[in-house]
């Protein structure tokens, strides 16, 4: 069965320190791959999406994600963390279904950032 | 521009009484429209997606429901609440064109 890993249920970082998010995935073909932040109480925002092409993408916030087929894996980045980048991220996946193509997500990664 | 609208933003209901969840979407046409839940210390789990005007696919068997009436509406409902009702409920939209999904600001649901 298809499925999302993002193995670290809690990260903490220093503020200004480098950032590196885990995400797997167990899928068929190549799929198409997102990563979300959600703040408490908030709904979600898109930080970045892979659909083909370069395996580097940027996204807003200063993140950037890449793309490892061989993997299997889909990491995302920030050279510097910010205090307010403390959130939970979640990566995604969209399933090809005949019908709603859905999009599934990991059980996300809670980052704390100290100051 | 689209935007997707959701509400209440909270909503504290006891055991056994109705739910009705709303959400619409404005700026498109015939998009697909998904209702997540989100439990409390658990990721997003996917409960119902719909591609059509009454058409609903339903993820896991559950005390919920699903309707679309409208291209642009999706409400979610149940006729009595459980405890495990409770969570953050997250309405979302795709294009139907592109893999773009927007996401609502969700309802958080206390079940008492």
């Amino acid at each position: 069965a298809q499925s999302v890993t993002q193995p670290d249920i809690h990260i903490t970082v220093s503020e200004g320190a480098s950032l590196e998010l885990r995400c797997n995935y167990s899928y068929g073909a190549t799929p198409y791959l997102f990563w979300y932040v959600q703040s408490p109480g908030q709904g979600l925002q898109l930080l970045l999406k892979y659909f083909s092409g370069d395996t580097l993408v940027q996204g807003i916030k200063g993140f950037e994600a890449e793309f490892k087929r061989s993997q299997s894996s889909f990491k995302l980045r920030k050279p510097s963390v910010h205090w307010s980048d403390a959130a939970e991220y979640f990566c995604a996946v969209v399933i090809l279904t005949g019908g709603g193509n859905k999009l599934t997500f990991g059980t996300g990664t809670q980052l704390k950032v100290e100051l | 521009s689209q935007t997707i609208h959701q509400w209440p933003a909270t909503l504290v209901q006891p055991v056994g009484s109705p739910l009705s969840l709303e959400c619409t979407v404005e700026g498109t046409s015939n998009p697909n429209l998904y209702w997540y839940r989100q439990a409390a210390g658990r990721g997003l789990q996917l409960l119902f997606y719909s591609v059509g005007i009454g058409q609903i696919s339903s993820e896991v068997p559950q005390n919920l429901s699903a309707s679309r009436p409208q291209d642009r509406q999706f409400i979610l409902s149940s006729k009595k609440l459980l405890l495990s009702d409770s969570g953050f409920y997250l309405c979302a939209w795709r294009d139907t064109y592109n893999y773009g999904y927007t996401f609502g600001s969700g309802t958080r649901l206390t079940v008492v």
